[in-house]
């Protein structure tokens, strides 16, 4: 079974400017979530989706931050424009109905 | 609201020593709680997860009981080995979102 995946691995950018990051959950996953993971700090999560829809992005930066899963499965995480304080890697996971999230290998962003 | 804490870093043994990582939560209602692990370069992996008072989870080695009274869960192995080198997350699910602690790094020297 394929897992997490994501892209890019890596991204360095000048702040102000923006950026995307691109996950596909495992096959048949309804429910999908964003953390950002602050070196020295464990993830916090940004945004859930079940199928297409948001359940929770109360901790999501919406002036900045934005995310979407229009057909319920790939999802897509943008900055605009991003801050230094955005410097994190950006981990998207993944669950079937039960309570166990598997998690994608992160996009680790530099902000310059 | 929900939370965890857990022992600050880095933890330093040598191979075969007796392991314990402290982890305390607060959550409302009966979250389901886990160790995830993340070994150098790789992703957060769950290592072992305990749903209801009184469970035991165990994987490679590891153990964790979910007491309840002491809202705590602490992670122990008997005998570490280098390659369990790597940073550990305690992790409450309350509702199906999670909250991890910290992370403690563990440093397993030959």
């Amino acid at each position: 079974e394929a897992g997490v995946a994501q892209s890019p691995r890596y991204k360095i950018i000048e702040k102000r400017q923006s950026v995307a990051f691109w996950c596909n959950p495992i096959s048949g996953h309804a429910t999908l979530y964003w953390y950002q993971q602050i070196l020295g700090q464990g993830p916090k999560l940004l945004i859930q989706f079940q199928n297409n829809g948001v359940v929770d992005d109360s901790q999501l930066p919406k002036d900045r931050f934005s995310a979407e899963r229009l057909k319920g499965v790939d999802s897509t995480l943008k900055i605009q424009p991003a801050k230094l304080e955005d410097s994190a890697v950006y981990l998207c996971a993944s669950s079937p109905p039960s309570d166990e999230q598997y998690f994608g290998p992160g996009t680790r962003l530099t902000v310059t | 609201g929900n939370s965890v804490t857990q022992m600050e870093g880095p933890v330093t043994l040598s191979e075969e020593a007796f392991l314990t990582i402290n982890c305390t939560y607060t959550a409302t209602g009966y979250p389901s709680l886990f160790w995830y692990v993340q070994y150098p370069g790789e992703g957060l992996q769950l290592l072992l997860k305990a749903t209801k008072a009184d469970d035991k989870g165990s994987n490679k080695g590891f153990e964790a009981t979910y007491r309840k009274e002491t809202t705590s869960f602490h992670l122990e192995k008997g005998s570490v080995q280098v390659s369990d080198s790597a940073v550990y997350f305690c992790v409450n699910n309350a509702g199906n979102m999670l909250t991890f602690g910290g992370g403690t790094r563990l440093m397993v020297k030959p």
